[in-house]
């Protein structure tokens, strides 16, 4: 099955940028999703990119996938103090029965 | 308003008793999915089902049963055979299960059995 590795806390000051990052191992992922959870709240999708991509911008967010690394990051540009949650990275694939997530990394912004 | 409703937000009860979470949604979507979230370990898939009248066990289903009577309702029992059933439970749909599509998230019910 897949596996999704994530570092499980970024801390970054209020202004900068934040990139984080996630390995998997299944190589047919063909989507990559990036999702945000709030405390005490469900998770919220932000963004994601297809497997044939290697880059996409959508407004403060910018995710990177390298592909035969099997690498995909979130960079978060001007990170701001509503940007504190946990981030999950969770590849998906056609014939799979559902995301595998990662375990998250908890951004903690200071102001 | 379409969207995934989880109730009750916060459940409380004692061990030995088997307790149901509700997960209702107006998506139109025929795959839902329930997960387990404990603290550092992400999400675990507890059982899923990707039409009415079917569903299949996820990673951790043991001490868990489900229906899936309706398109639109999901339930999840949580029985007393689940060992360690404290936890946060999310509910989660999708338009097409087996194609990797996006799943859309419920806000989450927290149980806490003593």
């Amino acid at each position: 099955g897949e596996d999704v590795e994530q570092s499980l806390f970024l801390s970054v000051r209020e202004g900068d940028s934040s990139v984080i990052n996630c390995t998997y191992t299944d190589s047919s992922s063909t989507y990559l999703y990036w999702y945000k959870q709030e405390p005490g709240a469900g998770l919220q999708l932000l963004t994601y990119i297809f497997s044939n991509m290697d880059m996409k911008q959508d407004q403060r967010l910018t995710v990177l996938l390298n592909k035969k690394d099997k690498h995909l990051s979130l960079r978060i540009a001007d990170t701001q103090t509503g940007d504190s949650a946990i981030y999950f990275c969770a590849p998906a694939g056609p014939g799979r029965r559902a995301l595998t997530f990662g375990s998250g990394t908890r951004l903690q912004v200071q102001p | 308003d379409g969207g995934i409703t989880q109730s009750p937000k916060y459940l409380f009860r004692k061990e030995g008793q088997n307790v149901t979470l509700s997960c209702e949604q107006n998506l139109n979507h025929d795959a839902m999915y329930w997960y387990r979230q404990d603290p550092g370990q992400g999400l675990r898939l507890i059982y899923y089902s990707q039409i009415v009248n079917d569903f299949q066990k996820g990673d951790i289903a043991e001490g868990y049963s489900v229906s899936r009577e309706k398109k639109e309702s999901f339930p999840l029992t949580v029985t007393s055979a689940q060992k360690n059933p404290t936890a946060f439970y999310l509910c989660a749909s999708s338009i097409d299960g087996g194609r990797g599509d996006e799943q859309y998230f419920g806000p989450g019910t927290r149980l806490t059995v003593t």
